[in-house]
């Protein structure tokens, strides 16, 4: 267990639909990501979240949108679903947002699995 | 942009020998980190092992540990003493230095497969 808490860990749903992914950060951690792991794209950094502030946006469509809480957990809302939007999402998360320090890696959850009929 | 290249979509190895992944990226940076992370079927991600780019001593994790050439842009992974339970899909990733955030670009991966 990684300590970041990711739900649900899998959801079917149809295209057009919108749906929502949570995750909880490890324990101390005030930074959030999340990624999409997808067959042809591979890994792509989604968005980024500091203390409740977004602090970098990658590839992120506009249907998708995110956002963290003030107790630090976030979410991840994927609305006009299509079947290219079935990949497996990934929260991440880490101490701070910024600075040198190596040991401050990132920890990942175990993903949630979104299939789009 | 930075790029990260994993050009062996597959690997295999039997038990117990000794293994390398290879992976080269691009950046123009001179500060910035690298890391493999492991995905075993569980779709975990794991971090194996990190080097930062200012360090010339290559980073050793027990049966894990790298080859950092700098100046050839290349990051491989040496496995030695290859256990079952290393295989996994294996990233490699990259890190700018500093900044305001930890934004990983990731190669495509490559699948270890360990024969017994």
């Amino acid at each position: 267990d990684s300590g970041v808490t990711q739900t649900p860990k899998h959801l079917i749903t149809a295209t057009g639909q919108r749906v929502t992914l949570r995750c909880s950060p490890r324990s101390g951690d005030l930074s959030v990501y999340w990624y999409q792991q997808s067959l042809d794209q591979g890994l792509q950094f989604l968005i980024q979240y500091y203390n409740g502030e977004e602090r970098a946006k990658g590839n992120i469509l506009e249907r998708f949108s995110a956002q963290q809480f003030p107790d630090l957990h976030s979410e991840l809302n994927l609305s006009s679903l299509e079947l290219g939007d079935s990949a497996l999402y990934f929260c991440a998360s880490s101490v701070a947002p910024g600075g040198d320090s190596g040991a401050n890696v990132l920890t990942f959850g175990a993903g949630s699995r979104l299939t789009v009929l | 942009a930075q790029t990260v290249t994993q050009s062996q979509p597959e690997m295999s190895v039997q038990e117990a020998e000794t293994v390398t992944l290879s992976c080269t990226y691009d950046t123009s940076e001179s500060d910035y980190y690298l890391f493999w992370y492991k995905q075993p079927p569980s779709r975990q991600m794991i971090l194996v092992i990190r080097q930062e780019a200012y360090k010339q001593q290559n980073a050793t994790e027990n049966r894990f540990s790298v080859n950092f050439q700098k100046a050839a842009k290349s990051f491989s992974l040496k496995i030695s003493d290859s256990q079952l339970g290393d295989a996994a899909m294996y990233f490699c990733a990259y890190r700018d230095s500093g900044g305001s955030n930890y934004k990983l670009t990731f190669g495509k991966g490559t699948l270890l497969t360990v024969n017994p």
